[in-house]
């Protein structure tokens, strides 16, 4: 069974606080991305990474940063939370395209900025 | 630029009724991917269908359907006789990237809550 894993489900920080979110996959795919999930905004691009040390901005990187040191690991950095960074953060993998163009999920984690 | 909208914010319906979950999109590109996710209470977005833009036939999955129409720029999903593990919010999202798919542009998701 394909697997992205989150290593956190909930997390309280304080404000100033740096956090990192961690993601792994293990289907061996190039591409990663960050998401982050608010209520009636969907789901928003942070970040994402098409091969080991490569990362691109989405449309809301600001206050945020990314690594990728090996193809299966990509981690979410918030420099220095803020309260409006409390949010869902969703991380997904894909494959390389063609027949497999679709996103595999992990789970989830609720970030709150105290 | 590319947009999706989902006009519907929540849907309510009573279980084996049948309800549709409307999907809108904007894109520039003659070639592009659309998709339909399940998030569940659990919160891990689950892959339903993809969708070429080559490709306009409509698919039928047990209790889901997918209607594509390029006139109108739609791509609705159908339950048919819904139960309560339906129950979850869904995601319409577009992608012009056939190599980076999970680079999307997802709508702001409809909450479908089926009733016993």
């Amino acid at each position: 069974d394909v697997k992205v894993t989150q290593s956190s489900r909930y997390l309280v920080k304080r404000t100033g606080e740096k956090v990192f979110l961690e993601c792994v996959q293990d289907m061996d795919h190039e591409n990663m991305f960050w998401y982050r999930q608010d209520p009636g905004l969907g789901l928003r691009l942070i970040y994402f990474s098409y091969d080991v040390k490569m990362k691109e901005k989405g449309d809301i990187p600001e206050g945020y940063s990314v690594s990728r040191e090996k193809k299966e690991r990509f981690s979410l950095i918030l420099e220095s939370a803020s309260t409006n960074q409390t949010s869902m953060y969703l991380c997904a993998s894909s494959g390389p395209g063609g027949e497999n163009t679709e996103a595999f999920f992990g789970q989830g984690t609720r970030l709150t900025v105290v | 630029a590319q947009k999706v909208t989902q006009a519907q914010t929540e849907i309510s319906v009573v279980e084996k009724e049948d309800v549709t979950l409307d999907c809108v999109y904007e894109t520039r590109d003659t070639t592009y991917y659309l998709f339909w996710y399940k998030q569940p209470p659990s919160g891990e977005l689950v892959f339903l269908i993809r969708r070429n833009s080559f490709d306009e036939q409509n698919e039928i999955s047990g209790r889901y359907s997918w209607n594509f129409q390029k006139s109108t720029s739609s791509f609705n999903f159908t339950i048919t006789a819904s139960q309560v593990v339906d129950s979850a919010v869904y995601f319409c999202a577009l992608s012009e990237d056939n190599t980076n798919a999970g680079k999307s542009t997802f709508g702001d998701g409809t909450t479908l809550t089926v009733k016993p």
